[in-house]
C-alpha cells in the first residue's frame, strides 16, 4: 500500500541540525496528522491539519514546526532537537467528515538524535 | 475530551487459542471504533472497525463487539497463529464537533502467539 508516503525512512541528526520530514498522501483525503511513537509508549498525537488548517497542537515544543502547504503534503520541520525526541514519527491521513473514516498511516521516519 | 483505556498491555497465548483485548471509552458521543495492528518495524494497519449502529462485526478469524451502554468494545481473535503476533491498538472517534476525524488511541496490547 503506497497511499501515504513518508521520507526519509531513517534520519540521524545532531542536536543543532535542522531537518524536515515529509509526508505525502495519494488518497484524496482532507486531513493529515503527525504522531510520535516512542519505544514502549502509546501513539502520541502531535498535530492535526484539516483542509490545510491546523486544528490541533497537542502542547508540542516549538522545536517541532509543522507545515501543510496543501491537503496532500505535510511537513515536520525539526530544529535543535533533544535526545528524548528520538522516536518513530508517523504521518496519517483520513477523510474527516461525518462518514467516520479510518486513518491511513505511512511507514514512518525513524529519527535518532545524537 | 475522550479517554480510551486498553487492557491487557501484554498477552501471550498458545497457537490455536483465542485472544481477547478490551477497551473502554469515556465520551458517549464517540461512534466509530477502529482497531489497528502494528507489526515490529511496520506501520499501524487497520484490521477491523465498527460503528455504533451495530453491536458486532466479524471478518474471518477477527471479530469486534461493542457495548454502547457500558462504553466498551473488544477485539476477539480466534485460532491464533504466530503471524498474529503484533501490537494491537484500539481507538475511538466521533463524526462531528471540533475533534471530527481525530482518533483517540489506547496504549496498545503486545500480543505474542507461541507455536
Amino acid at each position: 500500500e503506497t497511499g501515504v508516503t513518508q521520507t526519509p525512512r531513517h534520519l540521524v541528526m545532531g542536536m543543532t541540525n535542522k531537518k524536515s520530514l515529509k509526508c505525502e498522501q495519494h488518497l484524496g483525503h482532507n486531513a493529515m496528522y503527525w504522531y510520535k511513537q516512542s519505544a514502549k509508549k502509546p501513539l502520541e498525537l502531535m498535530f492535526v491539519y484539516n483542509f490545510k488548517e491546523q486544528t490541533e497542537n497537542n502542547s508540542v515544543p516549538s522545536r517541532f514546526s509543522p507545515e501543510c502547504p496543501n491537503s496532500s503534503h505535510l511537513f515536520l520541520h525539526l530544529h535543535t532537537l533533544q535526545p528524548e525526541d528520538s522516536a518513530l514519527y508517523l504521518c496519517a491521513s483520513s477523510q474527516a467528515d461525518r462518514s467516520n473514516q479510518p486513518q491511513h498511516f505511512g511507514d514512518g521516519t525513524r529519527l535518532s538524535i545524537l | 475530551g475522550e479517554n480510551v483505556e486498553q487492557h491487557p498491555s501484554t498477552l501471550s497465548v498458545q497457537e490455536g487459542d483465542s485472544a481477547v483485548i478490551k477497551c473502554t471509552y469515556s465520551d458517549s458521543a464517540s461512534n466509530y471504533f477502529p482497531w489497528y495492528k502494528q507489526e515490529l518495524g511496520k506501520r499501524p494497519q487497520l484490521i477491523i472497525d465498527i460503528r455504533s449502529n451495530v453491536g458486532e462485526k466479524k471478518d474471518q478469524r477477527i471479530a469486534v463487539t461493542l457495548n454502547k451502554t457500558a462504553k466498551h468494545f473488544s477485539l476477539h481473535i480466534t485460532e491464533t497463529q504466530p503471524e498474529d503476533s503484533a501490537v494491537y491498538f484500539c481507538a475511538a472517534s466521533r463524526d462531528r464537533g471540533s475533534t471530527l476525524g481525530r482518533l483517540y488511541f489506547g496504549r496498545g496490547t503486545q500480543l505474542t502467539v507461541w507455536p
